[in-house]
């Protein structure tokens, strides 16, 4: 079975401070592993994703993340954070082929203070 | 690229009302679609999947009768919410993903369902 347990609820970080968002997994198989950010009334856009190539993957707007198999864990971090990255975010494990259903974290939610 | 256009944004409507929303992958071949329910400061509740040409999956506990879905085309489903009641207002959000085994899901902006 496949579980993603993203270990903070809220996060608070000073405007250009770094950010940490911890997630860690668990899967049977070589796991496809994403990071989606929320913003308020919106959908979903996808921030990164590590499908078995790069451990240290790099996404959009200054994220990135790295796959560590021995901790499995898969955190999104980001050098300085900015106001426009206050939002949710869900760190994400996909099923094996076939299904290619999702298993969503419990979010967190980060906080960029002025 | 990989843009999900989701449509309506926001409805509200009188209850016992059908809604119908639809999703659409504008530039990019859909072979599979999701549907989503989230409730307020929540994760999101995988509601359905489906194929193109095939009948949809339901998850365990989703009404099929009640959340019509249909993927009739490469870049077109849609969810029908039959006979609406003030419980099903929610947040519906649909994703769709091309062929390959590492596509991810890209997902529309979701609709906010209100039934009064």
């Amino acid at each position: 079975a496949q579980s993603v347990t993203q270990l903070d609820s809220h996060v608070s970080v000073s405007e250009g401070t770094p950010v940490l968002l911890r997630c860690n997994y668990s899967s049977s198989y070589s796991p496809s592993l994403f990071w989606y950010v929320q913003h308020p009334n919106k959908g979903l856009q996808l921030l990164l994703k590590y499908t078995s190539a790069a451990t240290l993957v790099k996404g959009i707007n200054g994220f990135e993340a790295e796959f560590k198999k021995s901790e499995t864990s898969f955190h999104l971090t980001k050098p300085s954070a900015h106001m426009s990255d206050a939002a949710e975010y869900f760190c994400v494990v996909s099923a094996p082929s076939g299904t290619y259903k999702y298993i969503f974290g419990t979010g967190t939610r980060l906080k960029v203070l002025a | 690229g990989a843009v999900v256009s989701q449509h309506p944004s926001w409805v509200i409507c009188k209850s016992g009302t059908s809604v119908k929303i639809e999703c659409r992958s504008l530039d990019f071949q859909a072979t599979t679609m999701f549907w989503y329910r989230q409730f307020p400061k929540q994760s999101l509740m995988l509601m359905a999947t489906s194929n193109e040409g095939s009948k949809a999956t339901y998850e365990q506990g989703v009404e099929k009768d009640k959340f019509l879905i249909n993927h009739a085309s490469l870049t077109l489903s849609t969810l029908t919410v039959t006979s609406a009641h003030p419980e099903d207002s929610s947040f519906y959000i649909c994703s769709a993903r091309g062929r390959g085994s590492n596509q991810p899901q890209h997902f529309g902006d979701g609709t906010r369902l209100s039934i009064l």
